[in-house]
């Protein structure tokens, strides 16, 4: 079985500070990891994803995230937040090794303040 | 690339009655969609994952009478509501797979439905 935690429901932040959103996973195989961002009433777009390789990941918009193995954590970063990154963030998991389906998080949401 | 469309957008119907959402893969063959649904201030649910021209496997818990999916072709998945009732009243969203590039779920804008 997978899973994953995002232990915040929500995470305030001033403008031009740095953002971090928690994750954790727990999978059998090899972890394929990814963050979504989702704003109201729309579907989810994919911020970026680690599957092998070099541990810190970039992604779309300045995100980032560091895949780190021994404490089984993805978290999402941002150096300099700015107001319309406020949205709600998914963490999700995939088994590289098994099956097509993705299991995620709880979803934080990110409120950045002016 | 990877741009994945659903209507309509939002919905509303009377109880008792079907809605049919549409799941289509633009630029790219989906050999695998998935149905998901999210209720307010929640994650996503995975109903249900179709491969092209198979059944759909439903995750537990799901009435595969009641939310029937159909995978005609490498670009259309559809997902009808049958009866629909107030309780069915959710955000629906689906994703399409393709390979090689497109070996990733690429996520529609989903659907609101109001069932009243």
């Amino acid at each position: 079985a997978q899973s994953v935690a995002q232990p915040e429901d929500q995470v305030n932040v001033a403008e031009g500070n740095p953002l971090t959103v928690k994750c954790t996973y727990s999978v059998s195989g090899n972890p394929y990891l990814f963050w979504y961002v989702q704003y109201p009433n729309r579907g989810l777009q994919f911020l970026l994803k680690y599957i092998t390789g070099d541990n810190l990941v970039k992604g779309s918009y300045g995100f980032e995230a560091e895949f780190n193995k021994s404490q089984t954590s993805f978290h999402l970063k941002k150096p300099s937040a700015l107001v319309s990154d406020s949205a709600l963030y998914f963490c999700a998991v995939r088994d590289g090794a098994a099956g097509n389906k993705l299991t995620f998080g709880g979803g934080t949401r990110v409120l950045v303040k002016p | 690339g990877a741009v994945v469309s659903q209507h309509p957008s939002w919905v509303i119907c009377k109880s008792g009655t079907s809605v049919k959402i549409e799941c289509r893969s633009l630029d790219f063959q989906a050999t695998t969609m998935f149905w998901y649904r999210q209720f307010p201030k929640q994650s996503l649910m995975l109903m249900a994952t179709s491969n092209e021209g198979s059944k759909a496997t439903y995750e537990q818990g799901v009435e595969k009478d009641k939310f029937l999916i159909n995978h005609a072709s490498l670009t259309l998945s559809t997902l009808t509501v049958t009866s629909a009732h107030p309780e069915d009243s959710s955000f629906y969203i689906c994703s399409a797979r393709g390979i090689g590039r497109y070996n990733e779920q690429f996520f529609g804008p989903g659907t609101r439905l109001t069932v009243l």
